[in-house]
């Protein structure tokens, strides 16, 4: 696709369970970020992939989320044990590199019930 | 943490130029300015960028000071689809963090 392509929209979960949200960035894109975004609060970073580099991951709030990105690619954000509080929008983006504008998805709206 | 301060909240009149105001005070010399916005339940949007020189493209203008401790984003005439909230950003390379911006609320 022509965008940056979150799955899914929409994610309702019952505490302490895990969930999984999925980021298709731009193709070419070597760059890719996570983000955080709380009702009516700013945007928190979580973590940052740059090409073959190790992730920055110094926004992750706990040791219960992780992220990966195979093959440079596609991404995907685990939150394990679910709790209240992890009740936001996960906002995805990616850019060409350093320096580059970044393209957000759409997000994906994680409720916990 | 972000290095920029913004007002919380502007009101412009629709047809009005927006000027929007960022202190950066401590941006080193290869910090980019960067200018995102979001309108409510989407995602941000690039806007505009710079180094040092003014910028301008089809949405926005970008002015920075000459000891680019500060900068101005301008819409040129503001509709009421620019209500949003903006972002200025001082950024090189790794992390992009966001601040808490400016929301603008444009009036008919």
């Amino acid at each position: 696709g022509a965008g940056v392509s979150q799955s899914p929209s929409n994610k309702v979960t019952e505490k302490g369970k895990d969930v999984e949200l999925r980021c298709d960035p731009i193709s070419g894109h070597t760059a890719l970020y996570w983000y955080r975004q709380s009702l009516g609060q700013g945007l928190e970073f979580l973590i940052y992939f740059q090409g073959n580099s190790a992730p920055d991951k110094s926004g992750l709030p706990s040791d219960r989320f992780s992220a990966e990105r195979t093959g440079g690619s596609v991404s995907t954000l685990t939150i394990q044990r679910t709790q209240q509080e992890d009740s936001a929008v996960y906002l995805c983006a990616s850019s060409l590199g350093s320096f580059e504008k970044l393209f957000f998805g759409s997000g994906t709206q994680l409720s916990v019930l | 943490d972000a290095k920029t301060t913004q007002p919380p909240s502007m009101d412009c009149a629709e047809g009005r130029a927006a000027n929007l105001p960022c202190n950066h005070s401590t941006i080193s010399g290869n910090e980019y300015v960067y200018w995102y916005r979001q309108i409510h339940s989407q995602g941000p949007q690039y806007i505009i960028h710079g180094l040092k020189n003014n910028e301008t493209n089809e949405m926005a203008s970008l002015i920075i000071t000459e000891d680019r401790k500060s900068s101005t984003l301008i819409l040129p005439h503001a509709t009421l689809r620019d209500t949003a909230v903006y972002y200025c950003i001082v950024y090189n390379t790794g992390k992009l963090i966001f601040g808490q911006g400016t929301t603008l609320q444009v009036k008919p």
